[in-house]
């Protein structure tokens, strides 16, 4: 258990559908983190929180939207997604975004398939 | 532009043997460089980094991992594997100042399998 909290665990949605991923810590951190992860890529970064606002957006398109209603909780809302976007989704949180002694702690993720 | 390789996809040791799980980056200043261990269904979890100073690092779980500059290189080691290594291991450089979490460049995973 490394205190971060993600679900649903599996998802499956068609492509008209809208969900949401829910992402919870118990660390007391001011960063969170939406990552994706496909078969034989790298982690990909998708967006970055610190302390409820947006300091990251790598390029994700709008079908992901985003939310931090505050420190502990960060959602993805997902709207007219495409088969390409299954991927496992991976909530993280760190103390902070800077500084060597951070670390990321990482939720189990949400195995999001869109068919 | 910063990278991380990891040249090898899949690994298969035998319960006892050592390992060594090779990662090769490219980043123009002193990398900060992280490896992460992620078990099946689990989310990744830090094992070890490096940001300065001596070279060998020592983590969680029996792991190391010796920085080389001359080749650009991040191995982890472990002298006599567990069967319950069997994950899935990520080597990462951070690209910030500071080596930022956010910046962080992951490299596309080897996966362990542990024979008895």
């Amino acid at each position: 258990e490394t205190g971060v909290t993600q679900t649903p665990r599996h998802l499956v949605m068609g492509m008209t559908n809208k969900k949401s991923l829910k992402c919870e810590q118990h660390l007391g951190h001011n960063a969170m983190y939406w990552y994706k992860q496909s078969a034989k890529k790298p982690l990909e970064l998708m967006f970055v929180y610190n302390f409820k606002e947006q300091t990251e957006n790598n390029s994700v398109p709008s079908r992901f939207s985003p939310e931090c209603p505050n420190s502990s909780h960060l959602f993805l809302h997902l709207h007219t997604l495409q088969p390409e976007d299954s991927a496992l989704y991976l909530c993280a949180s760190s103390q902070d975004v800077s500084g060597s002694n951070e670390k990321l702690f990482f939720g189990s993720g949400t195995q999001l398939s869109v068919l | 532009a910063q990278s991380v390789t990891q040249p090898d996809i899949h690994i298969t040791v035998s319960e006892g043997a050592s390992l060594e799980l090779r990662c090769n980056y490219s980043y123009g200043a002193t990398p900060y460089l992280f490896w992460y261990v992620q078990s099946p269904g689990q989310g990744l979890q830090l094992l070890l980094k490096y940001f300065s100073g001596d070279t060998l690092v020592q983590g969680i779980k029996g792991f190391e991992a010796e920085f080389k500059r001359s080749q650009s290189s991040f191995n982890l080691r472990k002298p006599s594997v567990h069967w319950s290594d069997a994950a899935e291991y990520f080597c990462a450089v951070g690209a910030g100042s500071g080596g930022a979490t956010n910046k962080l460049i992951f490299g596309t995973g080897t996966l362990l399998a542990v024979q008895p």
